[in-house]
């Protein structure tokens, strides 16, 4: 089974932190990405990427980077914490291609207060 | 205009009905598509691929009309196990962005006793 690990289920940080929330993945998929998931908004794209050592914006880009210096490892930083980035942060895997499945995360509560 | 547009929700259904679910979507050049079901405080897991010939698995049919760009998930004999949110996911195309997912806004169903 495929498997897509972030390294907490609970995060609490405070106003200006710098964050690191890490996801791991094992079967060697190409394109990871980072959403976040707020009610009534919905799954939001942050970052992806297709490659090691490159990335994508998204559509909600500010305030966030990443980082993908291993095939399996994407880390999404948050550069100075804000409060209205307090929110569900979801990251997801998979191959290159058309019609292959994504694979999430259990994902991330960050609350920043 | 949204790249992916869900029917409003909450549905609330008795068991044993019949639900459809509606999706539309703004790129022609899409490439995949599919249906992911997310259960409360759970991350999104595929419920099915969509195809332009349609396909079934059990109590679940998607439809894909590539000419309307709409997308279409029906569910017979609707169970209380089916309660959770149905995501409508497209990807862009691999020239485009390589082909990141793009999430509706999802569907929250609740299928009552």
């Amino acid at each position: 089974d495929v498997k897509v690990t972030q390294s907490s289920r609970y995060l609490v940080k405070r106003t200006g932190e710098k964050v690191f929330l890490e996801c791991v993945q094992d079967m060697d998929h190409e394109n990871m990405f980072w959403y976040r998931q707020d009610p009534g908004l919905g799954l939001r794209l942050i970052y992806f990427s297709y490659d090691v050592k490159m990335k994508e914006k998204g559509d909600i880009p500010e305030g966030y980077s990443v980082s993908r210096e291993k095939k399996e490892r994407f880390s999404l930083i948050l550069e100075s914490a804000s409060t209205n980035q307090t929110s569900m942060y979801l990251c997801a895997s998979r191959l290159g291609g058309a019609g292959t499945e994504a694979f999430f995360g259990q994902g991330t509560r960050l609350t920043v207060v | 205009r949204k790249e992916v547009e869900q029917d409003p929700g909450p549905f609330n259904v008795p068991e044993g009905a019949t639900v459809a679910f509606n999706c539309t979507y703004s790129n022609s050049a899409s490439q995949s598509f599919f249906w992911y079901r997310q259960d409360c405080r759970k991350e999104p897991k595929l419920l099915m691929s969509v195809y332009s010939s349609g396909n079934e698995d059990g109590r679940f049919t998607a439809q894909l009309n590539r000419a309307s760009q709409y997308i279409s998930l029906l569910i017979r004999d609707s169970k209380l196990s089916d309660s959770a949110t149905y995501l409508c996911v497209v990807t862009a195309p691999i020239y485009n962005q390589g082909g990141k997912l793009i999430f509706g806004q999802g569907t929250e169903l609740s299928v009552k006793p």
